[in-house]
């Protein structure tokens, strides 16, 4: 069984930083894209960051580049999204999910929640 | 403002038919056959229902069918049940991906 569990979320300073994590397990997670997708109070998703199997490819949305770094651990399964210079609008709960391209995310974590805010 | 165009809300009633837009640009939706569907229940994360345009991942029920026409992609679901309430948001392939607003189904 396909298992997304994210980490690291919580409530941080604007100017201030976090970094999420998400557990794979259940599949090769080394042959398979990954993304950061967030979604604000009561608005849609937003993707984020995706990264390909080796960590060689990474696209990030405008609105965070430079800002945040998504990563990768193939030994240990593991998906990271460094967030600095944290801003009010970035305010989400952030799902990591197996991107099979094309918009078709096929299976997403539970989420963390993180909130920026003074 | 989502790039991609949803109604707030649709309903119907238990047995009946409904369908939810989603309206793009030529440069998203009516660029390609990479149109997604998500299922999201409150407090859960969304669930793959259909991709490119109108193909089912594995369990899904054939109940829920996809099409498109030009920068419009709709997403059919048939036979209506209560456990089908929830929000529905499209996605489209584009060089960043994009996802629509959402569209809160009611089973009346």
């Amino acid at each position: 069984e396909v298992q997304l569990v994210e980490s690291g979320g919580g409530l941080v300073q604007p100017g201030g930083s976090l970094r999420l994590s998400c557990a794979a397990s259940g599949f090769t997670f080394s042959n398979y894209w990954m993304s950061w997708v967030r979604q604000a109070p009561g608005k849609g998703p937003e993707w984020v960051a995706n990264m390909n199997q080796d960590g060689s490819e990474i696209n990030y949305v405008d609105s965070v580049k430079g800002r945040f770094t998504i990563s990768r651990d193939n030994a240990k399964n593991l998906l990271h999204l460094q967030m600095n210079s944290l801003r009010a609008d970035d305010t989400a709960v952030y799902y990591c999910a197996r991107d099979f391209g094309w918009s078709r995310y096929d299976y997403w974590g539970q989420g963390t929640l993180v909130t920026v805010s003074s | 403002q989502s790039a991609l165009t949803q109604p707030a809300s649709v309903s119907g009633s238990p047995g009946q038919s409904i369908t939810i837009s989603c309206t793009g640009t030529s440069s998203d939706v009516g660029d390609n056959n990479h149109v997604s569907w998500y299922q999201q229940h409150p407090g859960k994360a969304p669930k793959l229902m259909i991709y490119d345009v109108s193909n089912r991942p594995s369990g899904v029920s054939n109940r829920f069918s996809g099409s498109k026409s030009g920068n419009t992609a709709s997403l059919t679901i048939s036979g209506l049940r209560a456990e089908d309430e929830a929000d529905y948001y499209c996605s489209s392939y584009t060089s960043k991906g994009v996802f629509g607003g959402g569209t809160k189904l009611t089973v009346l």
